[in-house]
């Protein structure tokens, strides 16, 4: 079975220009995260889907990041314009719903110059 | 919100010798308690959770306690070897599962051979 798929690996950018980050879930997985991890941090919590609603956006910064998960399946990240300070690792995870176990992908690690 | 400590932040052992990573938080609701291993490079991969219902889990060399009262749960490794040189984090929920996760800032283990 394949695990959490996203791409690209890596995203170099310069500052104030947009981006975006896609993730395919293991298959039969309803609930997909997206998470941010800082250099030497453990992750923090983005964004909750359950199937294609959004269920837990509460630390998303809205005025530049947005989400959509459109077929309940697919998602994509997006940020636009990105800043300095958003260079990190951005990780995708699915679990079969929101009372089990979650699955990480290897994450895009975001390099803004 | 739930606020997770892990202790120590790095850890160095002999091959063959035992590790052990601490982890308290916050939140008395919590009931879910996963632990994490990070290789460089790769997303973080899940090596054993517990439930509140349960005081102890062991697979193989790897068992996590879990100290409601206390509110503390720790990971003990056995016999290590190098390849589990790597990040460890530690998280809570206080859904039923990775819902609403909150990671540890993780743990740096070294095995020396």
């Amino acid at each position: 079975e394949a695990g959490v798929v996203q791409s690209p690996r890596y995203k170099i950018i310069e500052k104030k220009q947009p981006v975006a980050f896609w993730c395919n879930p293991i298959s039969g997985h309803n609930t997909l995260y997206w998470y941010l991890q800082n250099l030497g941090q453990g992750p923090e919590l983005l964004i909750r889907y359950e199937n294609e609603e959004a269920v837990d956006d509460s630390q998303l910064p809205k005025d530049r990041f947005s989400a959509e998960r459109l077929k309940g399946v697919d998602s994509t990240l997006k940020i636009q314009p990105a800043e300095l300070g958003d260079s990190a690792v951005y990780l995708c995870a699915s679990s079969r719903d929101g009372n089990t176990e979650a699955f990480f992908g290897q994450g895009t690690r975001l390099t803004v110059v | 919100g739930e606020n997770v400590e892990q202790h120590p932040s790095t850890l160095s052992v002999q091959e063959g010798d035992s590790a052990v990573i601490k982890c308290t938080y916050s939140d008395s609701a919590s009931n879910y308690f996963p632990w994490y291993k990070q290789e460089l490079g790769k997303g973080p991969q899940l090596i054993i959770d517990i439930r509140s219902n349960v005081g102890e889990k062991k697979d193989q060399r790897i068992a996590v306690t879990l100290n409601k009262t206390a509110k503390h749960f720790s990971l003990h490794i056995t016999e290590t070897q190098p390849e589990d040189s790597a990040v460890y984090f530690c998280a809570a929920s206080n859904g039923q599962g990775a819902q609403k996760l909150v990671f540890g800032q993780g743990t740096r283990l070294t095995i020396n051979p």
